[in-house]
């Protein structure tokens, strides 16, 4: 079964810092992978999404993440955090079997030191 | 557009009662999807309805159900409430395959006491 692993359940870094929040995923073809990010109270906002092609993606915010397969990875980075950027973040990937179902990873709650 | 709609946001309700979450899709989306969101389990899928027909379901007991109407709003019932049912459940929604984007209401915070 098609799993997500996000080894960093906390994160801290300074405002400006950049940022590399971690994932790992067990899929047994290309996968369709997902960044989501919530803040206290609220649901999932996307930020962004790799079907195929480039594997280097562009989001909103500022993110991108890079699709590695030889490493089953897909890591979010952004070059310089804001303190808005506190929040948690998931990734996330369509499993198999037709329909839309999403398997999440634990999380990563992210702090931003001013 | 109006993104995705959830009532009621939060809710309290006592051990073995009855609940009934709605949830109103994207104008457009065809499919419905719910997750229960716990600090102890994390997100997990309760199940998705497209076209009114559940085409993928989680691995929950039986006292979750839910189901979908013609105009593509959904909703959830949970039955004989327990105490370790309170969580966060989300609704996301998106216009019909694997490859669509899913957009998240912003939850129904349920809480049993």
């Amino acid at each position: 079964a098609q799993s997500v692993t996000q080894p960093d359940i906390h994160i801290t870094v300074s405002e400006g810092a950049s940022l590399e929040l971690r994932c790992n995923y067990s899929y047994g073809a290309t996968p369709y992978l997902f960044w989501y990010v919530q803040s206290p109270g609220q649901g999932l906002q996307l930020l962004l999404k790799y079907f195929s092609g480039d594997t280097l993606v562009q989001g909103i915010k500022g993110f991108e993440a890079e699709f590695k397969r030889s490493q089953s990875s897909f890591n979010l980075r952004k070059p310089s955090v804001h303190w808005s950027d506190a929040a948690e973040y998931f990734c996330a990937v369509v499993s198999t079997g037709g329909g839309n179902k999403l398997t999440f990873g634990t999380g990563t709650q992210l702090k931003v030191e001013l | 557009k109006a993104g995705v709609t959830q009532t009621p946001r939060y809710l309290i309700k006592t051990r073995g009662q009855q609940v009934t979450l709605s949830c109103s899709p994207i104008s457009g989306h065809r499919s419905v999807s719910w997750y229960q969101q716990t600090p102890g389990q994390g997100l997990q899928f309760l199940f998705e309805y497209f076209s009114e027909t559940q085409r993928n379901k989680g691995n929950f007991p039986g006292r979750f159900s839910g189901r979908q109407f013609s105009n593509s709003r959904s909703e959830m019932n949970v039955s004989t409430l327990e105490l370790g049912d309170s969580a966060l459940y989300l609704c996301a929604s998106s216009e019909t395959g694997r490859t669509d984007t899913q957009y998240f209401g912003p939850g129904t915070r349920l809480t049993v006491l």
